[in-house]
């Protein structure tokens, strides 16, 4: 699978829209693009995924640039409780199974 | 519908003694895939099993751990003879046959003494 880069941390107030960056500059056209997070001490949890469209959820939104190279997650209105480490992930559509790969990550931080 | 079951969800072994993990994937879900996360440290992927094969072990260290996932009964994973590099949360996961997301465990935390 392709690789993903985003910054190591974030930092948001509470009530306030963040938006996530995730570059993947090496994505093919049957590539995926999957959002993971994981708050602490907990196992990830699944955000949302896309392809091609922009994409919303009772989580969050996904806009994907239309070269596909880059995303981002938007959280519209941040809580203390969307502190946690959020993983953009790049799978392709005919791997065997649902493997993910990890990265690295980012932590958001929100503030009260 | 309960969610994927992990047990123990923490487990203190000395040096040499050996670990087992439990994961009960959701219900109707027949492939697992186990994780292994070290201390302020990424998730690395370990093994992907179905039903009584195991389709991915690349991320397995070559000695001492194993894993497996009978026709009937949780997936385990095994570490016998265990270092204290071993101390991580070690995550399961299961999905469906079809393309989709991931569902986790809350984890299982080895300390070794």
């Amino acid at each position: 699978d392709a690789k993903t880069t985003q910054p190591n941390s974030m930092e948001s107030n509470e009530e306030e829209p963040v938006h996530l960056p995730c570059n993947h500059s090496t994505i093919s056209g049957t590539d995926y693009i999957h959002w993971y997070r994981q708050l602490p001490s907990q196992g990830p949890e699944y955000v949302i995924h896309g392809l091609t469209s922009n994409v919303n959820n009772r989580m969050a939104s996904l806009a994907i640039a239309e070269d596909r190279k880059s995303s981002t997650l938007i959280l519209h209105r941040a809580t203390l409780r969307d502190a946690a480490v959020y993983y953009c992930i790049l799978k392709r559509a005919n791997n065997a199974g649902n493997m993910l790969t990890f990265g690295g990550g980012t932590r958001l931080m929100v503030k009260p | 519908n309960a969610g994927v079951m992990q047990n123990p969800r923490h487990l203190v072994r000395r040096r040499g003694q050996e670990a087992r993990l439990r994961c009960s994937p959701m219900k109707g879900h027949s492939h697992v895939y186990w994780y292994r996360q070290l201390p302020e440290e990424g998730l690395k992927f370990m093994v992907y099993l179905q039903k009584e094969n195991i389709i991915d072990e690349s991320g397995m260290p070559k000695e001492r751990f194993s894993a497996e996932f009978p026709k009937e009964g949780p997936s385990i994973l095994r570490i016998q003879q265990v270092v204290r590099g071993d101390s991580a949360a070690y995550f399961c996961a299961s999905s469906g046959s079809a393309p989709g997301e991931l569902f986790f465990g809350e984890g299982s935390r080895l300390t070794v003494l």
